[in-house]
């Protein structure tokens, strides 16, 4: 299985919305209903932010959704705040009853 | 409160096996829908998923080093133990256990993430 695809990098401005995609295939993203995604700050354990493709934790913010279209899933954070620059990871459940992660997205927050 | 944390070599070998021990609490690996998995990252690269354990001892693995994984639980001591065989430099990483629950249908995904612990393979 590889990975998923994901932009090495993307940027903002506070207050602006941003938006990852996450590319696989039939056999994994567009297949199923699966699809999560994950904050990871340096030196810090990753933060389940959404899974089941929109569906959020409790206690995660509601500016950041989550949503699929047949082969890519995105992440949406709106209102960008400081404390959302981190590496964001996509994953999703596999045609094998695996996992495979996405190559994950540097936020940098200007 | 869910907590996790990984134990183990922080040094090893080639070619040794690697032994690391997931210790948690705040839930049972006996209760249906429950699964531990280990996921890995490079420095400075991506995540990477190694395998999970599921309530019932159903067991998947990475297809790529599936031939080098053993995962087990001791559900009395609540542990779950990965192995990997035949270590390499590359395998160099930081090694999370993570706590797939009830919303993570299938082991879809991981609501809780130990530490990590890093694991250098060098002679």
């Amino acid at each position: 299985q590889s990975a998923l695809t994901q932009p090495a990098s993307v940027s903002g401005s506070p207050g602006q919305s941003i938006t990852i995609s996450c590319t696989g295939t039939s056999s994994d993203v567009g297949g199923y209903n699966y699809v999560s995604w994950y904050q990871h700050h340096p030196g810090k354990a990753p933060k389940l932010m959404i899974y089941e493709v929109s569906n959020r934790p409790s206690g995660v913010s509601n500016r950041f959704s989550g949503s699929k279209s047949g082969n890519t899933a995105s992440l949406t954070i709106s209102g960008l705040q400081a404390e959302d620059e981190a590496d964001y990871y996509c994953s999703s459940y596999t045609s094998s009853s695996t996992l495979v992660f996405g190559g994950g997205t540097k936020l940098t927050v200007l | 409160q869910i907590t996790l944390k990984e134990s183990g070599p922080t040094l090893v070998k080639p070619t040794q096996t690697l032994t690391l021990t997931c210790t948690f609490s705040g839930f049972s690996l006996s209760t249906s829908g429950v699964g531990v998995g280990w996921i890995r990252q490079p420095p400075g690269k991506a995540l990477e998923w190694l395998a999970l354990i599921y309530w019932d001892d159903d067991k998947r693995y990475s297809p790529s080093l599936k031939s080098r994984l053993t995962i087990t639980k001791d559900t009395s001591k609540n542990q779950v133990v990965l192995t990997m065989t035949n270590m390499d430099p590359v395998d160099t990483a930081t090694y999370y256990c993570a706590h797939s629950g009830f919303d993570c249908s299938g082991g879809s995904c991981y609501e809780s993430w130990g530490q990590g612990t890093l694991v250098t393979v060098s002679s």
